[in-house]
């Protein structure tokens, strides 16, 4: 099964800042994904991380907002540009392992922001 | 649209009782479904994975089994204990990006 490492594990950010969040994983993955999780909320799919390519986005999210990388097939970032309280959230980094149909979805630690 | 729904929203028990997690899904054509945990503040551990040919999986006190026809999952965790309390999601597979339930939120008190 995949491990992944995410950092920062929690952090405190100013209004207007931005901050960038590293997903390591230990093997290579094609499918690798960031969500967001907000209070009491379950996961909403930020964006597919596309290793080569820019990022494939989910409705109401935008490249400005979270540029993310994805420079090889173990290592991604996201950044939350220009945040604000309402950006307090837990952001969480996915891969999916195996073939399709057969496939098993793993996630790192979390990042909790709080935006203050 | 793939639409996930789990009930109930939160569960108190005393610890050693027999539990039931529910997790209902509107479109039956799935690949798989998969059953996490998750701490406060933390990630998600999975904990289950159900092949859409397959009708349950166990994994020591936990078993979860499948019913595509109806649109059901649930988890069963015996005995449960303290440190079973965490928040359960399901997450149904039609394609690599799942869709999430809200998630039961089970307190285990001694």
């Amino acid at each position: 099964s995949a491990v992944i490492s995410q950092k920062p594990s929690r952090d405190i950010c100013q209004r207007g800042t931005s901050l960038t969040i590293q997903c390591q994983v230990d093997s290579q993955v094609t499918m690798m994904f960031w969500y967001r999780q907000q209070p009491g909320q379950s996961l909403t799919l930020i964006a597919t991380a596309n290793q080569g390519s820019e990022a494939t986005y989910e409705s109401g999210f935008v490249i400005d907002k979270f540029p993310i990388s994805r420079p090889n097939l173990t290592f991604s970032t996201l950044t939350v540009s220009n945040m604000s309280p309402e950006d307090s959230s837990i952001y969480l980094c996915s891969v999916a392992e195996g073939q399709l149909g057969s496939n098993t979805i793993y996630f790192g630690e979390g990042s909790w922001l709080t935006v203050v | 649209k793939q639409e996930v729904t789990q009930i109930p929203a939160a569960l108190s028990v005393p610890e050693g009782e027999n539990l039931v997690l529910n997790c209902s899904f509107t479109d039956s054509a799935i690949y798989n479904l998969q059953w996490f945990r998750q701490d406060p503040g933390k990630g998600l551990t999975s904990l289950l994975l159900i092949q859409s040919s397959q009708r349950e999986q166990t994994s020591g006190r936990l078993n979860a089994s499948l019913d595509k026809s109806s649109g059901r999952s649930t988890l069963y965790i015996a005995a449960s204990q303290p440190g079973d309390s965490a928040t359960y999601l399901c997450a149904v597979g039609g394609s690599y990006i799942p869709t999430f339930g809200r998630g039961t939120s089970l307190i285990v008190h001694p």
